[in-house]
């Protein structure tokens, strides 16, 4: 079985441009989560998608950052413009509905914004 | 709201030696705990969790955590250090299990010398 898939697996774009990030989840898994790392920092909640609704996009950082999961399956994460400070490691993770289940983690997208 | 501290940024160890990577949490409610490990170009992967049944929680790869409420810790052991355990590790706190965010330490490189 598949695991979660994203890609790029690395982005480097300058700063103003536009940048669209991709994860599918494990087949089955009504659960998305999109998570950042900035280097040297925690990585960082940025929302969850139960299939094609917001559950919780309380850790966007801002309106330049859009997410999507229409049909409740693949998501994007579109950044527009970017900016030096959006730079880190991008994650995506999925999980099925129920209490204490595992989220499994891409591999993440590295994005460098210069 | 809850936070994760996991104090210093790399530990070394011997290969054979004991591993203590430390975890202490804060959190309002009773608490969900994880730990991940990220090896070289690989996801996130779940090493063992906490959801409070037993408080000696046991993992793959011969890892344990035990959960010390008075403490406010959820330290991660494993009795003998491989070459192979060479990696970052991060533990992460939610509240309500792995179907809502997770709140990430900064994260521990583990070394392991022959």
């Amino acid at each position: 079985e598949a695991g979660v898939t994203q890609f790029p697996s690395h982005s480097v774009i300058e700063k103003g441009q536009t940048v669209t990030l991709r994860c599918d989840p494990i087949s089955g898994h009504d659960n998305l989560y999109w998570y950042r790392r900035v280097m040297g920092k925690e990585i960082k909640f940025l929302l969850h998608f139960v299939k094609e609704s917001k559950q919780d996009e309380s850790g966007m950082p801002n309106n330049r950052f859009l997410a999507e999961r229409t049909g409740g399956t693949y998501s994007t994460l579109k950044v527009q413009p970017a900016e030096l400070e959006d730079s880190g490691v991008y994650f995506c993770a999925s999980s099925l509905g129920t209490l204490n289940t595992e989220a499994f983690f891409g591999q993440g997208t590295r994005l460098t914004v210069v | 709201a809850q936070s994760v501290t996991q104090l210093g940024s790399h530990v070394s160890v011997s290969e054979g030696a004991l591993v203590l990577l430390r975890c202490n949490y804060s959190s309002s409610v009773p608490p969900y705990l994880f730990w991940y490990v990220q090896y070289p170009n690989q996801g996130l992967q779940l090493l063992l969790k906490y959801t409070s049944a037993a408080t000696l929680v046991k993992g793959i790869n011969g890892f344990e955590a035990e959960f010390k409420k008075s403490e406010t810790s959820f330290h991660l052991t494993k009795p003998s250090a491989h070459m192979s355990d060479a990696a970052e590790y991060f533990c992460a706190v939610s509240l309500t299990g792995a179907n809502s965010k997770l709140t990430f330490g900064k994260g521990i490189t583990l070394s392991v010398r022959p």
